[in-house]
């Protein structure tokens, strides 16, 4: 049974640089034909899809973060990571990471317990 | 971006009650369109995906259905632990939206 484990700061200063990593365990990140996401949902409010990443190292963004995000993957720790720079208040959100499979379209399948990470000086 | 429209964004329902919730796309996504429940501080989980595929699972009161830009979440008999937040997600083409969500609570 594979499971993600998100890690990084809980609090990050404006202008500086989140950065949280997603530890994959109970399988290889690069086994299956999977890509690995980055969620995030502010406090009372819905979802928005920050961006993936497959094994290979290709990844797409969400265009609205596109030029703040980078998301990489270390196969040979069974881990991947986001970063997201120039932060404000608006960043202030709990940031899942999740696996993408692939049956009929792709889908969110398994997914982290979250980590609130809060924009403050 | 593809534009997720959900309604309502809440119901009050009984326990047993017929429950259904619609989300709309903004453009034709084909049969590409997710479902998942969310309760208080948990993780989104995986009910349906193609919009009418079972994730194992989850139990068979939960049925999905649609094609295009319509599509409809049903609840055949509500039960206590199903009251929690419902997200559509499109996954034809990045970003993958989500829609704002249907809080079911207990009337």
């Amino acid at each position: 049974q594979v499971q993600l484990r998100e890690s990084g700061p809980g609090l990050v200063k404006p202008s500086q640089t989140l950065s949280l990593t997603c530890t994959v365990s109970g399988g290889s990140i690069s086994s299956g034909s999977y890509s690995w996401s980055w969620i995030r949902q502010p406090a009372g409010k819905g979802l928005e899809w920050i961006g993936r990443i497959y094994t290979s190292g290709s990844t797409s963004y969400n265009p609205s973060l596109k030029s703040r995000v980078t998301i990489s993957v270390d196969t040979s720790k069974n881990l991947f990571s986001l970063k997201l720079s120039s932060v404000t208040a608006a960043d202030t959100a709990v940031y899942y990471c999740a696996r993408e499979g692939y049956s009929s379209g792709w889908q969110l399948d398994c997914w982290g317990q979250g980590t609130l990470v809060t924009v403050s000086s | 971006d593809i534009q997720m429209t959900q309604s309502p964004s809440s119901l009050s329902a009984s326990v047993g009650d017929r429950v259904t919730i619609t989300c709309r796309a903004s453009q034709t996504i084909s049969s590409y369109l997710n479902w998942y429940q969310q309760k208080p501080g948990k993780a989104p989980k995986l009910l349906i995906y193609g919009a009418s595929s079972l994730q194992s699972g989850v139990p068979s009161r939960f049925s999905g259905s649609g094609s295009g830009t319509d599509f409809i979440l049903t609840i055949s008999s509500l039960q206590p632990e199903d009251f929690a937040t419902y997200y559509c997600q499109q996954s034809y083409s990045v970003p993958f939206t989500f829609g704002g969500g249907t809080k079911v609570e207990i009337k």
